[in-house]
């Protein structure tokens, strides 16, 4: 069965540090994957998806991410984190080949330190 | 262009009541999908629905029922209230065409609490 795994439940980094956030997959095919942003009360933001082609990815805010077919893995990276920045971050990947039934991650909540 | 919009932003019920959801996709948009979002158990899939038509469902009892007008806007409705059905409860619409579709816009939310 598809999944989807964010193996960090929660990271803080300082403001104007690196960032990476772990997304792995379980599909059997090549999946679609999402990267969407939550901030608090708010609904769900695209930041960038990866159908095919280039495995590196560019998305809004400054937020890349690159796929991974050999390590199942589709993980989010920016290179200086704003305070703005704070939110919880989900992966997803599309089931059953339906762009509006995705299977989602846990989660994974970033703080940021001034 | 406006985004997706729901109705109620937050509802508070009571164990045994029902309860509808309305969502109103973005224009142009034919695809409805909603989600549950608890602390517990993240982000599910509860149904889409295109065309008047449900799509796909995800595996929730069957308390949990949708329905879409012609005019796209779509209700979800939660029979017989229970405690664990508190969540946050997303709306979220997509173009769709005979070639292809888009991605995924979410409205901000339902905030259903049953007491």
């Amino acid at each position: 069965a598809q999944s989807v795994t964010q193996p960090d439940i929660h990271i803080t980094v300082s403001e104007g540090a690196s960032l990476e956030l772990r997304c792995n997959y379980s599909y059997g095919a090549t999946p679609y994957l999402f990267w969407y942003v939550q901030s608090p009360g708010q609904g769900l933001q695209l930041l960038l998806k990866y159908f095919s082609g280039d495995t590196l990815v560019q998305g809004i805010k400054g937020f890349e991410a690159e796929f991974k077919r050999s390590q199942s893995s589709f993980n989010l990276r920016k290179p200086s984190v704003h305070w703005s920045d704070a939110a919880e971050y989900f992966c997803a990947v599309v089931r059953g080949g339906s762009q509006g039934n995705l299977i989602f991650g846990k989660g994974t909540k970033l703080s940021v330190k001034p | 262009k406006a985004g997706v919009t729901q109705t109620p932003r937050y509802l508070i019920k009571t164990r045994g009541q029902q309860v509808t959801l309305s969502c109103s996709p973005i224009s142009g948009h034919r695809s409805v999908s909603w989600y549950q979002q608890t602390p517990g158990q993240g982000l599910q899939f509860l149904f889409e629905y295109f065309s008047e038509t449900q799509r796909n469902k995800g595996n929730f009892p069957g308390r949990f029922s949708g329905r879409q007008f012609s005019n796209s806007r779509s209700e979800m409705n939660v029979s017989t209230l229970e405690l664990g059905d508190s969540a946050l409860y997303l709306c979220a619409s997509r173009w769709v065409s005979g070639r292809s579709d888009g991605e995924q816009f979410f409205g901000p939310g339902t905030r259903l609490t049953v007491l």
